[in-house]
């Protein structure tokens, strides 16, 4: 079954330095997303793409943050410089379609712990 | 305002015991979408069902069942007999028709099931 890969898995990295989560959504897929889940929390949205640019950003979603299709397959979000608060599980997401019924396919996860 | 709660944080059983996990949500729209994923300990999400607004048909997947209720917005997930493998956390999420074209699926946070052999 087609899944969506995440790399790292676990990355552990100083405050202030920048991270980038890197992602491969399923191959005929359009849509992509990020979620965030801090530790015990609920999962939150972040950022949804299409067509190379940003369809719609959470509040969650500041200046520090951005995501990026480099090439035909990666999808990536990057953080500029990391706060002890984005420490959290970070899901990435992609989709065929887009409506309200959209099921999204999660990948496992990449942990970011920033010290 | 949209929002999914899920009252029981976490839930312990004995295995073959049924359990109910409880799912109610606020929506404005008429048009929406609900549903279940799993996040077993290796802590993937995994989809397991997606129900829309217009169809309140209960639905039953082997021991999974599904019962939605739009009269008190509550979208819940029973498991039949539970086995040591159904412990995971298990989260509700709503998707309008609007802000879910969007992909911004609104999730509770979660309820904690442990099922002990």
């Amino acid at each position: 079954e087609p899944e969506v890969t995440q790399t790292p898995s676990h990355q552990v990295t100083q405050m202030g330095q920048e991270v980038i989560l890197r992602c491969v959504p399923i191959s005929n897929h359009l849509y992509f997303y990020w979620y965030r889940q801090i530790l015990g929390q609920k999962v939150e949205f972040l950022v949804s793409f299409y067509n190379n640019e940003i369809s719609e950003k959470s509040e969650i979603f500041d200046d520090q943050f951005s995501v990026e299709r480099p090439d035909g397959s990666n999808f990536t979000l990057k953080i500029r410089s990391t706060k002890l608060e984005d420490s959290a599980m970070y899901f990435c997401a992609s989709s065929r379609g887009v409506s309200g019924a959209n099921v999204l396919t999660f990948g496992a996860g990449s942990r970011l712990t920033v010290l | 305002a949209q929002k999914v709660t899920q009252a029981q944080t976490e839930i312990s059983v004995v295995e073959k015991e049924d359990v109910t996990l409880d799912c109610v949500y606020e929506t404005r729209d008429t048009t929406y979408y609900l549903f279940w994923y799993k996040q077993p300990p290796s802590g993937e999400l995994v989809f397991l069902i997606r129900r829309n607004s217009f169809d309140e048909q209960n639905e039953i997947s082997g021991r999974y069942s599904w019962n939605f209720q739009k009269s008190t917005s509550s979208f819940n997930f029973t498991i039949t007999a539970s086995q040591v493998v159904d412990s995971a956390v298990y989260f509700c999420a709503l998707s309008e028709e609007l802000r879910g074209s969007q992909g911004n699926l609104i999730f509770g946070k979660g309820t904690k099931l442990s099922v002990k052999p």
